[in-house]
């Protein structure tokens, strides 16, 4: 199975910084399509997951564009570049490359 | 538009088999590159994938669960079902259902989740 590893599990943020958040795999997500098979999503409270950014760096339909995601291999980073308070939840990594898919182990995003 | 919403037992004990349906609608499960998934999340705890099954009826399972789980899709009624059987307390926790898009080639929209208790 690949591994999925975040960095940090918790990051307090203020509105209007910008932020950051760590995803590595213990294999390569790049497929031979030239896509890197990784996914960003958010868990706000009490909701369900919702897909941010797609093979790693495309934004989902909605997302403003504060979000990004970028990275190749086994190295991945998910930027806010201006953090507004609706962004506060859990974020996950995810690799969409092979099954089992698997998360890493979420970071919790709150108010500094 | 495409909604998900997932239905089932509130309260299953320990040794049953646990049967959950996602009702759907806004797209095909016989459209090339569309597929469906579950995943569950213990309370508190991170997310984790448990099947998938593709428009060609191509079925992925986690494989530490593979032995308890079976996918059943109903084109006609729009329906994905996921069954779990020896049910241990272990297994409480949040069950999402999810569309897999042929474009993103992921989990792009998702069900508001099934609360699933073991107890006895």
């Amino acid at each position: 199975d690949i591994v999925m590893t975040q960095s940090p599990l918790s990051l307090p943020v203020i509105p209007g910084e910008p932020a950051s958040i760590s995803c590595r795999s213990s294999q390569s997500l790049l497929h031979s399509n030239g896509y890197n098979y990784l996914n960003w999503y958010l868990q706000k409270p009490g909701q369900s997951p919702q897909l941010l950014i797609y093979l790693g760096s495309i934004r989902a339909s909605g997302v403003p564009d504060r979000f990004g995601g970028s990275g190749s291999g086994t190295d991945f980073t998910l930027k806010i570049s201006k953090v507004e308070a609706e962004d506060v939840g859990v974020y996950y990594c995810m690799q969409g490359l092979q099954s089992p898919r698997t998360f890493g182990q979420g970071t919790k995003v709150d108010l500094k | 538009q495409i909604t998900l919403k997932e239905s089932g037992p509130t309260l299953v004990k320990p040794t049953q088999t646990l049967t959950l349906t996602c009702t759907f609608s806004g797209f095909s499960l016989n459209t090339h590159g569309v597929g469906m998934g579950w995943i569950r999340q213990p309370p508190g705890k991170a997310l984790e994938w448990l099947a998938l099954i593709y428009w060609d009826d191509d079925k992925r399972y986690s494989p530490s669960l593979k032995s308890r789980l079976t996918l059943t899709k109903d084109t006609s009624k729009s329906q994905l079902v996921l069954t779990m059987t020896d049910m241990d307390p272990v297994d409480t926790g949040n069950y999402f259902c999810a569309h897999y898009g042929s474009e993103t080639e992921t989990f792009d929209y998702w069900g508001r989740g099934a609360l699933v208790t073991v107890s006895s």
